[in-house]
């Protein structure tokens, strides 16, 4: 069974900080890697999507790292803004019965503060 | 494009009340996904539908339902509703995994309660 797990649970840093979020999943058999951000009440924004033959994706000051033979990915976040405070999901996408499902993690809330 | 589009928003249902969420989508994507998030618990997936008249059971199936007669719509159905059923229900579409990009989209979501 696949299990994604997200460290740390919760995180608050001053604004300016770079910082790394991490996401770990047991079964390396995915077909992709996927990072979400939630507002507050919100849906999901899909922020990177990493192919599994990807090693990393880069959008902006947001770069995500992928690592499938040791079943880790990592979020890093340059020179953090109060508005990139938000819960951040990391989903990876497995084989399932007759096709594809998204496992999520159950997510790393980040807080910057002015 | 609209993308993903859910509808109620809202809604409060009493126990053994029955209804159907609804969720269109104007990507012609193959998969539709219907997930459910209870707090600090992350999205559970409930049923996926990998094309047209093809569904399957998630990770939390029990009282709920699913069809699919286009590739548009996946509507969700809730059968004699239970305080348990309480949470915030997404739906999510995506092209086939082996179609170059895979990006799943996501709805805004329905925040039900059950009383």
């Amino acid at each position: 069974k696949q299990e994604v797990t997200q460290i740390p649970a919760a995180l608050s840093v001053p604004e300016g900080e770079n910082l790394v979020l991490n996401c770990s999943f047991t079964d390396s058999a995915i077909y992709n890697l996927q990072w979400f951000r939630q507002d507050p009440g919100k849906g999901l924004t899909s922020l990177l999507l990493i192919q599994s033959s990807q090693r990393e994706q880069t959008s902006g000051r947001l770069n995500a790292s992928l690592d499938k033979s040791s079943g880790r990915s990592t979020l890093y976040i340059a020179a953090s803004q109060p508005g990139d405070s938000a819960t951040y999901l990391c989903a990876v996408n497995r084989p399932k019965g007759s096709g594809y499902a998204l496992n999520f993690g159950k997510g790393t809330s980040l807080l910057v503060t002015p | 494009n609209a993308g993903v589009t859910q509808t109620p928003k809202f809604r409060i249902l009493k126990i053994g009340q029955s209804m159907t969420l609804q969720c269109a989508q104007d990507m012609n994507h193959n998969y539709m996904y219907w997930y459910r998030q209870d707090p600090g618990m992350g999205l559970k997936l409930i049923y996926y539908s990998v094309g047209a008249g093809i569904t399957d059971k998630g990770e939390v199936p029990n009282g709920y339902n699913v069809s699919r007669s286009t590739t548009e719509d996946f509507p969700l159905r809730l059968e004699l509703a239970a305080p348990s059923q309480t949470s915030v229900y997404f739906c999510a579409s995506s092209p086939i995994p082996w179609e170059g990009n895979t990006e799943a989209f996501f709805g805004q979501g329905t925040r039900l309660t059950v009383v």
